[in-house]
């Protein structure tokens, strides 16, 4: 298994670009979640999904929209980066919700 | 919404001293309380959790409590080595089929040295 993986690793992007993080898993979890987390600070949800076309809003969802058609992927799309946004975004899944989250490498993303 | 506040932010330890970092939580409804680790660069990785109908867990130089009525858990290392240097993070989320199901809410870590 390879687990989650996500790509790109790192991304640099001028304001007003949009673009898409991937993320994907190959253990059939059925709960999948995005964290961003910025330096010297824990992480905070952005967006999750409890099942293949279930999606929810966490903390702090302004700026980004998620899609879940399969059960695999879950790509985190950023609208129009601001320099705000600048941070490292985590993907995770977990056979369930209240189940171990399995993090992804994480992609550091620089708007500029 | 849920807030978890962690405490200290720092802790700095002798090789061989215990180590407790605690947690608060503000919902009721959180009822699933894991532990992660993080190395400088490395994802997060769980090092115990706990559910809400528990009050403590052991895993070998690692434990945690819960008490529900204060709303508060903590996570406890015993003989600690130089290898448990890293940024520990707790969270709180709620698992039943409630407003809160599925949210995570993550402390802001505490950044433990253990000192050789």
């Amino acid at each position: 298994n390879a687990g989650v993986t996500q790509t790109p690793k790192f991304q640099v992007l001028k304001t007003g670009q949009s673009m898409t993080l991937q993320c994907a898993q190959d253990m059939n979890h059925e709960y999948m979640s995005w964290y961003r987390q910025d330096p010297g600070m824990g992480l905070r949800l952005i967006h999750y999904s409890v099942g293949a076309g279930i999606t929810d809003q966490g903390e702090v969802p302004n700026g980004y929209n998620v899609s879940r058609s399969t059960t695999e992927d879950f790509p985190l799309r950023l609208l129009s980066a601001a320099p705000s946004q600048t941070s490292v975004y985590f993907c995770a899944s977990s056979y369930s919700v209240g189940n171990e989250q399995y993090f992804g490498p994480g992609t550091r993303l620089t708007v500029t | 919404g849920e807030n978890v506040e962690q405490h200290p932010s720092t802790l700095s330890v002798q090789e061989g001293d215990s180590a407790v970092i605690k947690c608060t939580y503000s919902d009721s409804a959180s009822n699933y309380f894991p532990w992660y680790k993080q190395e400088l660069g490395k994802r997060p990785q769980l090092i115990i959790d706990i559910r809400s109908n528990v009050g403590e867990k052991k895993d070998q130089r690692i434990a945690v409590t819960l008490n529900k009525t204060a709303k508060h858990f903590s996570l406890h290392i015993t003989e600690t080595q130089p290898e448990d240097s890293a940024v520990y993070f707790c969270a709180a989320i709620g698992v039943s089929y409630n407003t809160n199901a599925g949210k995570s809410t993550f402390g802001d870590g505490t950044t433990l040295t253990v000192k050789p």
